[in-house]
């Protein structure tokens, strides 16, 4: 059970490239989530899904686009990509529902230059 | 969204029990406690969770006032491995409740 995925673990891109955070678990969970962790501070949301099909905005949501096509899958997109971008990127899901705990990923570390 | 208020700090000895208050006035009836800890350079990690009842699993308790406008985490022999920041969120329920909202969190260190 390899619980929740995220690849790649260190990225760096120059300013203005795009590319695509990708998340995967295989615990049929619901809902999906991503953060963004800037250092020394907490967790902040970026976008969440509640189930394949529907994503909804988080609190930090510009410059990111989300899609979830599947149960399985939920991607992260930087458009062109920003200093300021530059954060640990964590992945989370968990099953339906305030009784169920979340499970994250151990992160992609990005760094824009 | 519901807050939570937890202090910034706490210092435990290694081996000795460790209590890590959170307090949530404005919880509804639906929502859950959640704790959540991330250790040094990892994801957080899911410690525990309760509606009323004290919960009880391998790595803490969870003791839940009886008007639920506070919890508290107990580990009962604190370890070096234990020393992390600590976070109390309340999950509600259904779609755009059931988000966790991550606070400061309670940062625990131990002493050898």
């Amino acid at each position: 059970n390899a619980g929740v995925t995220q690849t790649p673990k260190f990225q760096v891109l120059k300013t203005g490239q795009s590319m695509t955070l990708q998340c995967a678990q295989d615990m049929n969970h619901e809902y999906m989530s991503w953060y963004r962790q800037d250092p020394g501070m907490g967790l902040r949301l970026i976008h969440y899904s509640v189930g394949a099909g529907i994503t909804d905005q988080g609190e930090v949501p510009n410059g990111y686009n989300v899609s979830r096509s599947t149960t399985e899958d939920f991607p992260l997109r930087l458009l062109s990509a920003a200093p300021s971008q530059t954060s640990v990127y964590f992945c989370a899901s968990t099953g339906q529902g305030p009784n169920y705990g979340y499970t994250f990923g151990s992160g992609t570390r990005l760094t824009v230059v | 969204d519901a807050k939570t208020t937890q202090p910034n700090s706490m210092e435990s000895n290694e081996e000795e029990p460790v209590h890590l208050p959170c307090n949530h006035s404005t919880i509804s009836g639906t929502d859950y406690i959640h704790w959540y800890r991330q250790l040094p350079s990892q994801g957080p990690e899911y410690v525990i969770h309760g509606l009323t009842s004290n919960v009880n699993n391998r790595m803490a308790s969870l003791a839940i006032a009886e008007d639920r406008k506070s919890s508290t985490l107990i580990l009962h022999r604190a370890t070096l491995r234990d020393a992390a920041v600590y976070y109390c969120i309340l999950r509600g329920l259904g779609g755009a409740n059931s988000k966790l909202t991550f606070g400061k969190g309670i940062t625990l260190s131990v002493r050898p």
